[in-house]
């Protein structure tokens, strides 16, 4: 049973590009959240969804940052217009029900130059 | 607004000692606390709490959790060197996202 799947595990992107990261839950969750990691900081919640819906996105910007879980495929988190202050270790987690335990992704690294 | 507070926030140690982490709790609805190791990558599942008094252990490892005085610990006897890590306190409360503490930084020297 493979664990949370996250790519890139890389992504450096430019001021002002776009970036797009992927996650896909274990097999069997339908719960999804992602978080974000800063350097010597814990990790801060950003959005909960499950299928096709946003269950609370409290913790997500509010411009520039999007998240989807479509029906088929990966859940997307999308930053627009990135600025430095958005490098950091952005992690996904998985979850069988809710509440319940989370299991975490390997993490994207964005790096914003 | 809902806190975790670990404890220490890094310490170094000799192979075989034995460590206690500290974590401390503010949180409305708290339903569970979980405990997660993170080496250079994804937090790796260690345990969840949700029962005051209730010892869980896996291996050399085991948690503990105190709902009256809101704080749980985490004990690793005769620890080794791949034990180091930054171990991430969480809570579970009536919403679903977790709240983390910063972590305490585990060192274990040879």
């Amino acid at each position: 049973n493979a664990g949370v799947m996250q790519n890139p595990r890389h992504l450096v992107r430019r001021r002002g590009q776009e970036a797009r990261l992927r996650c896909s839950p274990m097999k069997g969750h339908s719960h999804v959240y992602w978080y974000r990691q800063l350097p010597e900081e814990g990790l801060k919640f950003m959005v909960y969804l499950q299928k096709e819906n946003i269950i609370d996105e409290s913790g997500m910007p509010k411009e520039r940052f999007s998240a989807e879980f479509p029906k088929e495929g990966p859940s997307i988190l999308r930053i627009q217009q990135v600025v430095r202050g958005d490098s950091a270790a952005y992690f996904c987690a998985s979850s069988p029900r809710a509440p319940g335990e989370q299991y975490f992704g390997p993490g994207t690294r964005l790096t914003v130059t | 607004e809902d806190k975790v507070v670990q404890s220490p926030l890094s310490l170094v140690v000799h192979e075989g000692d034995t460590v206690t982490l500290n974590c401390s709790y503010e949180v409305t609805n708290f339903r569970s606390l979980l405990w997660y190791k993170q080496e250079k990558k994804a937090p790796t599942f260690l345990f969840m709490l949700t029962s005051s008094g209730i010892e869980k252990k896996s291996g050399r490892l085991s948690s503990i959790l105190d709902k009256k005085e809101l704080f749980s610990i985490l004990n690793i006897t005769a620890t080794q060197t791949g034990d180091s890590a930054v171990y991430l306190c969480a809570c579970l409360s009536g919403n679903t996202p977790l709240v983390f503490g910063k972590g305490t930084r585990l060192s274990v020297i040879a």
